[in-house]
């Protein structure tokens, strides 16, 4: 069984420019989450979709990220103006439904510089 | 609203001791609590889990945690450690699924 694939691995930019990441979850799976892990932190949840529409995005900072899952699949996360302190590690999980074990994907390294 | 704690930022082991990653964690209801692993460059990869079931949870590669209401601990244990045992740990406490991740311990083994 194919696992939860992201990508890029890595990216770096620089300060104010708008940087896009993609996660394809384990097949079947119905629920998909963003998490942001910054150095030295555990993960902190920035949005959760269940199929296609939204469950939980109080911590995603509205202004500058907005995310997407329009065929209930597949999803895609964007940082628009990206600011220093958004390096760090996004990772993208998935399960079968919002009460299943979560499988993480390798995670999106983004530097901003 | 939960929350979780991990004891210590960093453990050192040598290899073939037993291995003890402290975690605490708070929570209005009956929790569900997690352990994952995280080896460089590679995704969080469950350990074990507790969902109300026997407080002794078994997990793989070796790995239990015990879970103590009275001292709202779960606690991963390993009797002997290994070297690609050498990782980022995390305790997650989940409520209603909004899970809440500890800041890490990060577990050195030495030969």
């Amino acid at each position: 069984e194919a696992g939860v694939a992201q990508s890029p691995r890595y990216k770096i930019i620089e300060k104010r420019q708008s940087v896009a990441f993609w996660c394809n979850p384990i097949s079947g799976h119905a629920t998909l989450y963003w998490y942001q892990q910054i150095l030295g932190q555990g993960p902190k949840l920035l949005i959760q979709f269940q199929n296609n529409g939204v469950v939980d995005d109080s911590q995603l900072p509205k202004d500058r990220f907005s995310a997407e899952r329009l065929k209930g699949v597949d999803s895609t996360l964007k940082i628009q103006p990206a600011k220093l302190e958004d390096s760090a590690v996004y990772l993208c999980a998935s399960s079968l439904g919002r009460l299943n074990i979560q499988y993480f994907g390798a995670g999106t390294r983004l530097s901003v510089l | 609203a939960q929350s979780v704690t991990q004891l210590d930022s960093h453990v050192s082991v040598s290899e073939g001791t037993p291995v003890l990653l402290r975690c605490n964690y708070s929570s209005s209801y009956s929790p569900s609590l997690f352990w994952y692993v995280q080896h460089p460059n590679k995704g969080l990869q469950l350990l074990l889990k507790y969902t109300s079931a026997a407080t002794l949870v078994k997990g793989i590669n070796g790995f239990e945690a015990e879970f103590k209401k009275s001292e709202t601990s779960f606690h991963l244990t390993k009797p002997s450690a290994h070297m690609s045992d050498a990782a980022e740990y995390f305790c997650v406490v989940s409520d209603n699924n909004d899970m809440r991740f500890g800041a890490g311990t990060r577990l050195t083994v030495k030969p």
